[in-house]
């Protein structure tokens, strides 16, 4: 089973900086790292496929990079509605895994 | 549009089993693979499993092998996940979602999208 490590647990922010969200797999999924937003009492929402593919309708500050075991989420200035719980996910393997999640709090 | 309705809230006895339904709309139900995935108050996202709508066939994490069954109805564009022998452990959120996915190059991207809106199932005595 692959490992997705998330960090940091909790990333303290303030409005209109840049957040960097690292989620390293523990062996290689290649390219198909995936990254969701989630927001109390709501579903996962999709951002990034492919590594770093935007998902229809995600606005240009949230940006993906990486390949093998090292990826991460950049959002380039932080909005209001951008605090919120952020997931890694692997659809290379089987069985499908998700990493721990990222907290993005307001500073 | 493309959507997954779940079916509503439900409270269970130990060691009982819960049937959660899963309802697609907007698209071939054929055509796309349904994952479920569950989520405990306050816990990250953990994968249950799979099933292929035009085939039958599903894969179950490890986790709940032997207490989870997956199955669907063509006639009415569901997927069902039944599971069995209920704890105290298996409250949680329980989501369905669609793989989707593109092929490009000889290699697959695959990722979940829709999500249903969750099922909630407490299990409490």
């Amino acid at each position: 089973e692959i490992v997705l490590t998330q960090s940091p647990a909790t990333l303290s922010v303030s409005p209109g900086e840049r957040a960097t969200l690292s989620c390293r797999a523990s062996q290689s999924v290649s390219s198909n790292l995936v990254w969701y937003q989630q927001k109390p009492g709501q579903a996962p929402r999709l951002l990034i496929y492919g590594a770093s593919t935007r998902a229809t309708g995600i606005p240009a500050r949230f940006s993906g990079s990486g390949s093998g075991t090292e990826f991460t989420l950049t959002i380039s200035s932080l909005q209001s509605e951008d605090y919120a719980v952020y997931y890694c996910h692997q659809c290379n393997n089987w069985p499908r895994t998700f990493g721990q999640g990222t907290k993005v709090e307001i500073k | 549009q493309v959507q997954l309705v779940q079916s509503g809230a439900e409270v269970k006895k130990p060691g009982t089993s819960v049937k959660v339904s899963c309802k697609a709309s907007g698209y071939t139900f054929t055509s796309y693979d349904i994952n479920w995935v569950r989520q405990a108050t306050g816990q990250g996202l953990e994968w249950m499993g799979w099933m292929n709508p035009n085939t039958g066939t599903t894969g179950y994490a490890q986790n709940f092998q032997g207490r989870v069954a997956m199955t669907r109805d063509t006639s009415t564009s569901t997927t069902y996940m039944e599971l069995s022998s209920l704890r105290s452990e298996d409250t949680a959120v329980y989501y369905c979602a669609r793989e989707s996915g593109f092929c490009s190059g000889g290699y697959c991207y695959k990722w979940f999208d829709p999500w249903g809106q969750g099922t909630l199932v407490t299990v409490s005595s």
